[in-house]
């Protein structure tokens, strides 16, 4: 079953723009991951965010989470038509026994056009 | 390229048959994860192996199998396939047990 829902599922705009997605998820985690999937490609880890941690910039790539609502968000600004593809967030709960079981959210589609 | 390969591409089979998906991690990495992705049920967690242990396993069903050898890959084993384990099945890896994860560019797996 899917951790989280991602909000909104699909999102277009133009070049430059900046564009936010949204994640909500269920349980106590230790962090929050964002990653790209191109379509039907292998995921590409963005940016990780520890949970008591609340913002976390890579390049554009803006994370924040409020553990208080189990949510995250994830801004890319001036986006680029490269940026293109599908946006997972992914959490890693507390207490795994040693093992990493990483939760996805729905995904959002981004589309960037010129 | 993230360092994780993975074989085959593509494998078209019929439903009944057993299958074999290979993984090799990243030079170094100790662990390796397995998801499918689906239409229907977006992308799951298959199971996690740590260093040849199993260290936690996810929505796995009992026809499917996996493990990890010495030299750290891993393969995957799907049996008495249906038309709905028609999916991508990725492998991913990390150097331990946390933390981001390096995902391998997939296997499509059409059962018809």
């Amino acid at each position: 079953s899917q951790q989280g829902e991602e909000d909104p599922q699909a999102l277009s705009i133009q070049e430059g723009e900046n564009a936010t997605m949204n994640c909500s998820y269920k349980t106590s985690i230790n962090n929050l991951q964002w990653y790209r999937q191109n379509s039907g490609r292998g995921l590409v880890h963005l940016i990780l965010i520890r949970s008591n941690e609340r913002e976390k910039h890579s390049g554009r790539l803006r994370v924040t989470l409020d553990t208080s609502k189990k949510s995250s968000s994830l801004l890319i600004t001036a986006s680029r038509a490269a940026d293109t593809a599908s946006y997972f967030c992914a959490t890693q709960p507390f207490n795994t026994g040693g093992g990493n079981k990483l939760t996805f959210g729905t995904g959002t589609q981004l589309k960037v056009e010129l | 390229d993230s360092g994780v390969t993975q074989t085959p591409k593509h494998l078209i089979t019929a439903t009944g048959q057993r299958v074999t998906l290979r993984c090799s991690p990243r030079s170094g990495d100790l662990s390796v994860y397995w998801y499918q992705q689906s239409l229907d049920q977006g992308l799951q967690f298959l199971i996690h192996y740590y260093n040849g242990e199993e260290r936690a396993k996810g929505n796995i069903l009992e026809r499917f199998s996996a493990q990890q050898f010495p030299d750290l890959h891993s393969e995957l084993n799907l049996s008495s396939l249906e038309l709905g384990d028609s999916a991508l099945y990725f492998c991913a890896s990390s150097p331990l047990t946390g933390g981001e994860q390096y995902f391998g560019p997939g296997t499509r797996l059409t059962v018809t």
